[in-house]
């Protein structure tokens, strides 16, 4: 069973710009979650998605925004970005409500210049 | 605010040693919590899960949940180096991390 995907792997861009980066899930599983990885805060959670509608979110600002599709992939925006998203963005998913064991991708690192 | 903290470390132990890591957790009515092992510049990969009060062991991986005192742990019997890496507690759906304690296994 393959595991979870996410597109890109790597991305560089500048101030102000925005990105867009998506995930695919583990087949059979339909709750994606994301979250942003730095050094300094650690894994904080973004935002927890099922069935195509947004169940979680966690303390960010508006500027991240995410969906999710009727195949389960989801997406999460970033905009205006800033020096301070520069973070690795992990995604990770889970069976159902019932099965909340989390499997991560390997994560985006954004860069943001 | 609902809290996960774990002992920050690092934490060193000798290969063959038993490692110990902790973590505590604010919210009380809390039902599901994990132990994630990340390997530098990897993501992190589920270890334990444990819902119940009491210890379930997995291998050399045994969790311990307390829920009267609001504590979770993670014992490593017989460290290997390959064990050297980051564990994170986690709680809960919204998947409250802690910050995750640094296991350093020395051959």
């Amino acid at each position: 069973k393959a595991g979870v995907t996410q597109t890109p792997r790597y991305l560089i861009k500048t101030r102000g710009q925005q990105v867009t980066l998506s995930c695919s899930p583990i087949s059979g599983h339909r709750s994606v979650s994301w979250y942003q990885q730095t050094p300094g805060q650690g894994l904080q959670f973004l935002f927890e998605y099922f069935s195509e509608t947004q169940r979680n979110k966690g303390n960010f600002p508006g500027r991240f925004s995410g969906r999710q599709f009727s195949n389960s992939r989801s997406e999460m925006n970033v905009s205006t970005l800033e020096l301070g998203d520069s973070a690795l963005y992990l995604c990770a998913t889970t069976r159902d409500l019932q099965h909340n064991e989390q499997f991560f991708g390997p994560g985006t690192r954004l860069t943001v210049l | 605010q609902k809290e996960v903290e774990q002992n920050s470390g690092p934490l060193s132990v000798p290969e063959g040693a038993i490692a110990s890591l902790n973590c505590t957790y604010s919210d009380r009515v809390s039902q599901s919590f994990f132990w994630y092992r990340q390997y530098s510049g990897k993501s992190p990969e589920l270890i334990m899960s444990i819902y119940s009060n009491g210890d379930k062991e997995d291998g050399r991986f045994t969790a311990q949940l307390n829920k009267a005192s609001q504590y979770v742990s993670l014992l490593i019997r017989d460290s290997q180096p390959s064990d050297s890496a980051t564990y994170l507690c986690a709680v809960n759906n919204d998947m409250r991390f802690g910050a995750g304690t640094r296991l350093t296994v020395k051959p």
